[in-house]
């Protein structure tokens, strides 16, 4: 079965104290990217992945890092988290070009206390 | 600059009732248009896309979309409503030659029987 699978799915943790958030598909899909989501501002982007090796920021990058050494794994890094950073996160993958379907993983609801 | 507006941040309807949800994008050319929904506490579900041909599209669950160049709107309608398509609904633009996939703010359905 196609899925987008994130760990963990609910998380509390405390400011500075870093977390990952991974993120595995199983479509070989080339395209990967993390959103955030929260209330009125519908999905942001945060970072995204062509391939492997190859990151790009979206639009709301600050406080993140990702990285991608394998096609199919694209774990989010929070380094120091901060409140801020409160939010439901979701995983997705495609394959090649834009025209293509997102798949997402279920989410990762997030609370930075 | 590239943007997705949803106008209508919440819309009730009665069971039965017709439906239509506004999306609209600011771009020079066409871009790759996309309906998702998202029930509470799940991911997110693909409805149906439009990147060229007929600009009328059909998707899953009863629901289409009309893609007007002129107007730069891609519009989600059913023309009668089920109690089970209350949640959430993100209209979404996938732009030429960019990996950006830009989201609106969402609609929140609420069918009342």
């Amino acid at each position: 079965e196609a899925q987008v699978t994130q760990n963990p799915r609910y998380l509390i943790t405390v400011t500075g104290k870093k977390l990952t958030v991974t993120c595995s598909q199983n479509m070989n899909h080339e395209y990967m990217s993390w959103y955030r989501q929260d209330p009125g501002l519908g999905l942001r982007q945060i970072y995204y992945s062509m391939n492997v090796e190859v990151t790009d920021k979206g639009d709301v990058p600050e406080g993140y890092k990702v990285s991608r050494k394998e096609k199919r794994n694209f774990p989010l890094i929070l380094e120091s988290p901060s409140p801020n950073q409160t939010s439901l996160y979701f995983c997705a993958s495609r394959a090649g070009n834009q025209g293509n379907t997102i798949y997402f993983g279920e989410g990762s609801w997030l609370t930075v206390v | 600059a590239q943007s997705v507006t949803q106008p209508d941040i919440h819309i009730t309807v009665s069971e039965g009732a017709s439906l239509e949800l506004r999306c609209n994008y600011s771009y020079g050319a066409t871009p790759y248009l996309f309906w998702y929904v998202q029930s509470p506490g799940q991911g997110l579900q693909l409805l149906l896309k439009y990147f060229s041909g007929d600009t009328l599209v059909q998707g899953i669950k009863g629901f289409e979309a009309e893609f007007k160049r002129s107007q730069s709107s891609f519009n989600l309608r059913k023309p009668s409503v089920h109690w089970s398509d209350a949640a959430e609904y993100f209209c979404a633009v996938a732009f030429y030659n960019t990996d950006k996939l830009i989201f609106g703010t969402g609609t929140r359905l609420q069918v009342f029987p």
